[in-house]
């Protein structure tokens, strides 16, 4: 079935670093892929999208290119600050079910000043 | 607007209780999706609504859980004879409509349930 490996954390960073979290996917379809975020205390949201093959999402400095040659979707960021610790999850939508997500295991980015 | 809302925002629960969780999408949003959350199996799918029906329950873990959505808006999460390994975040979506290309999950702020 269709899965998601992300890398295991946590990751930790001092503020200004340059910041890769690295995400494959297994996809019997064409799914679009997604990055949510989940900062301390609080919910899950979207950074950041991609819905089909050399896509690039960006977000609030973070960028990720869907690369269907090494069903791939890293995370990326120049420049960390400590406002960016937090949860991250990679996921892909199945559309022939509903576009339901499935996630990656999670990352947890820890900046340090 | 508002957001997708989900109560009760904790419950805490006796093995062997039943407990309902709540779900009020964003309006408009007609497919509606619940995960759960727990520390051993991370997030995963349980189920998901499109209108009123569920064309998808295979994430169901048990017979014990079943959900409903009544006039396309609020859900139920139900899960009877509650065990220990219940124990999760359950989480609840919103989006305009199931299996469009690129559409984007709101998620709620979750209901921690703690099964003692």
């Amino acid at each position: 079935g269709d899965s998601v490996t992300q890398m295991e954390g946590p990751v930790t960073l001092s503020e200004e670093a340059f910041l890769t979290i690295n995400c494959t996917y297994t996809a019997t379809g064409y799914p679009s892929l997604f990055w949510y975020v989940q900062y301390p205390g609080e919910g899950l949201q979207l950074l950041l999208k991609a819905t089909k093959a050399d896509d690039k999402g960006s977000n609030k400095g973070f960028e990720a290119t869907y690369r269907k040659e090494t069903t791939s979707f890293h995370l990326e960021k120049g420049s960390v600050q400590v406002s960016d610790s937090a949860v991250y999850f990679c996921a892909l939508a199945v559309y022939n079910q509903g576009g339901k997500l499935i996630f990656g295991q999670g990352t947890e980015l820890s900046v340090k000043p | 607007g508002a957001g997708v809302s989900q109560s009760p925002s904790n419950k805490v629960t006796e093995k062997g209780k039943d407990v309902e969780l709540r779900c009020d999408p964003i309006s408009g949003h007609t497919a509606l999706y619940w995960y759960r959350q727990s520390l051993g199996q991370g997030l995963e799918f349980l189920i998901y609504f499109q209108g009123n029906s569920a064309p998808d329950k295979s994430g169901l873990p048990s017979d014990r859980f079943s959900a409903e959505r009544t006039g396309g808006s609020v859900s139920t999460l139900t899960i009877q004879r509650t065990q220990q390994e219940d124990s999760a975040v359950y989480l609840c979506a919103s989006s305009l409509e199931s299996g469009v290309k690129g559409n984007e999950q709101f998620f709620g702020p979750g209901t921690r349930l703690t099964v003692l």
